[in-house]
C-alpha cells in the first residue's frame, strides 16, 4: 500500500540552529499535509500543500512541495524550545502518516 | 469553540474485556476519523465516516474492532475481547469536508490492556 517515509527519525539541535525534515513517497501525491505533535499531546495541523513546487511560510517555518509531488520538506529557522515535538507529514487521500521526525531543542 | 473531545481519557482493561471509546467531533464537521497510535509511532488509520456512513474501514485490524456513528455526530469505537496488542492511544479526528481536508484531533484515549 501507499507508504510515506520521513528522515531523519530524530534530530537534536541547539536552540537557534535550523532544522529540516524530509518526507518522501514512491508515488505522486495529490496533496500533502504537515502536523505537529507535542510530547503527550495530539497532532495539530500546520499546513496543506497542493501545487507542484509550492512553497508556504509560517513565521519561522517554511514548507515545500516537490516539483514531481513525490516529496515535501519542513524547515524551521532558528529553532526555539517551543518547537519541540514530532513532525508528521500526512497524505490525506489515503490516510497515511509518515513515521515522524522527533525534534528536541537544547536551550 | 469546543474542540474534539474523547472519553474516557484513560482506560485499563483486563485481557478479554470489551471496551467502548467515545468521540464527540466539532459540531458541523462532516467527516470523522479514528486512528491508533502506538508509543513512538505515527498514527495509523482505522476507519472513516462521512456523516453516518462508514466509507472506509480498511484499517480496522480485526473483526474485534467495530465503529459506528449512527446520527452523523458522536462516534463510538468498540473493541471486543481486548488483547495486549490493542494497548495504544486511540485518536479521533474530525474535519469540515472529505478526506483531504484539515483534521482536528481530540486528546485521545490511552488504552492499556493487562
Amino acid at each position: 500500500g501507499q507508504q510515506v517515509m520521513q528522515i531523519p527519525q530524530y534530530q537534536h539541535v541547539q536552540e537557534g540552529e535550523d532544522f529540516t525534515t524530509y518526507c518522501n513517497s514512491s508515488t505522486t501525491l495529490s496533496n500533502i499535509q504537515w502536523y505537529k505533535q507535542r510530547p503527550g499531546g495530539h497532532p495539530v495541523f500546520l499546513i496543506q500543500l497542493v501545487k507542484s513546487g509550492e512553497v508556504k511560510k509560517q513565521k519561522r517555518l517554511t514548507f515545500q512541495f516537490g516539483e514531481a509531488k513525490k516529496n515535501s520538506s519542513l524547515h524551521i529557522t532558528a529553532t526555539q524550545t517551543t518547537d519541540v515535538g514530532t513532525y508528521f507529514c500526512f497524505y490525506g487521500q489515503n490516510f497515511v502518516f509518515g513515521p515522524g521526525t522527533r525534534l528536541s531543542v537544547l536551550p | 469553540g469546543a474542540g474534539v473531545s474523547q472519553s474516557p481519557r484513560y482506560k485499563v482493561a483486563k485481557r478479554g474485556q470489551d471496551v467502548a471509546l467515545r468521540c464527540d467531533p466539532i459540531s458541523g464537521h462532516v467527516s470523522l476519523f479514528w486512528y491508533q497510535q502506538a508509543l513512538g509511532q505515527g498514527p495509523e488509520f482505522l476507519t472513516y465516516f462521512q456523516n453516518e456512513a462508514q466509507l472506509d474501514k480498511s484499517g480496522l485490524p480485526s473483526d474485534r474492532f467495530f465503529a459506528e456513528r449512527p446520527e452523523g455526530s458522536v462516534s463510538t469505537l468498540k473493541i471486543q475481547r481486548t488483547q495486549q496488542e490493542d494497548s495504544a492511544v486511540y485518536l479521533c479526528a474530525s474535519s469540515l469536508g472529505p478526506r483531504s481536508y484539515e483534521q482536528y484531533f481530540g486528546p485521545g484515549t490511552r488504552l492499556t490492556v493487562t
